[in-house]
């Protein structure tokens, strides 16, 4: 079964850096973008970032660019996400999900699939 | 960026009802749209891609509709393991970018 495993949350104080992981099995992670996904508890859903297959081009949202670093290590399958000077509106579920597409009429169409099960982010003192 | 807006943000129904959701971007997507549902401490699943084709695996009573700015979901028959939320995201633009989610509780 194709699956994708976060870890490294946890409890951060203001100012602080933690570095998430997503562990992927049952496909070989160069051959996807790949995207991080943020979810305040009880709120809805804010796309974070993304970096293509060899891990070349990364983009960020406004909200954390120049704080995150999104990067992958293709050979150890995992996809990784530093969060530095964070702040307490970083505090979120942190979801990894794959970049996955069908060709339809000769276009690609792309959308989240699969997601990994989320690792909670708390920013506090 | 290009903002999704959902209506209504909740609704109440009993099983077995007909329920629709809409979405609306600021801007024309074409029919890059998906929809997602999640249920509580779970990660969200994809139902719906480029507007109208189902996932594979996804009930039939899910469908998808519309081009442009105005999309719909529809569950024509729902069921116990409806009762969830769900959202809307288009994939036009490089930053890709969610509705507030629509919350689907029993009645």
């Amino acid at each position: 079964e194709v699956q994708l495993v976060e870890s490294g949350g946890g409890l951060v104080q203001p100012g602080g850096s933690l570095r998430l992981s997503c562990a992927a099995s049952q496909f070989t992670l160069s051959d996807y973008w790949m995207h991080w996904v943020r979810q305040t508890p009880g709120k809805g859903l804010v796309w974070v970032s993304r970096i293509n297959g060899d891990g070349t081009v990364r983009t960020y949202a406004d909200s954390v660019k120049g704080r995150f670093t999104i990067s992958r290590d293709n050979a150890k399958n995992t996809l990784y996400l530093q969060m530095n000077s964070l702040r307490a509106e970083d505090t979120a579920f942190y979801y990894c999900a794959r970049e996955s597409h069908q060709l339809l009429s000769g276009l690609s169409y792309n959308y989240f699939d699969p997601w990994g099960q989320g690792t909670l982010v708390t920013v506090s003192s | 960026d290009i903002q999704m807006t959902q209506s209504p943000s909740s609704l109440s129904a009993s099983v077995g009802d007909r329920v629709t959701i809409t979405c609306r971007a600021s801007h024309s997507i074409s029919s890059y749209l998906n929809w997602y549902q999640q249920k509580p401490g779970k990660a969200p699943k994809v139902l719906i891609y480029a507007a109208s084709s189902l996932q594979s695996g996804v009930p039939s009573r899910f469908s998808g509709s519309g081009y442009g700015t105005d999309f719909t979901l529809t569950i024509t028959s729902l069921q116990p393991e409806d009762f969830a939320t769900y959202y809307c995201q288009q994939s036009y633009t490089t930053l890709w970018t969610f509705g507030q989610g629509t919350k689907v509780e029993i009645k």
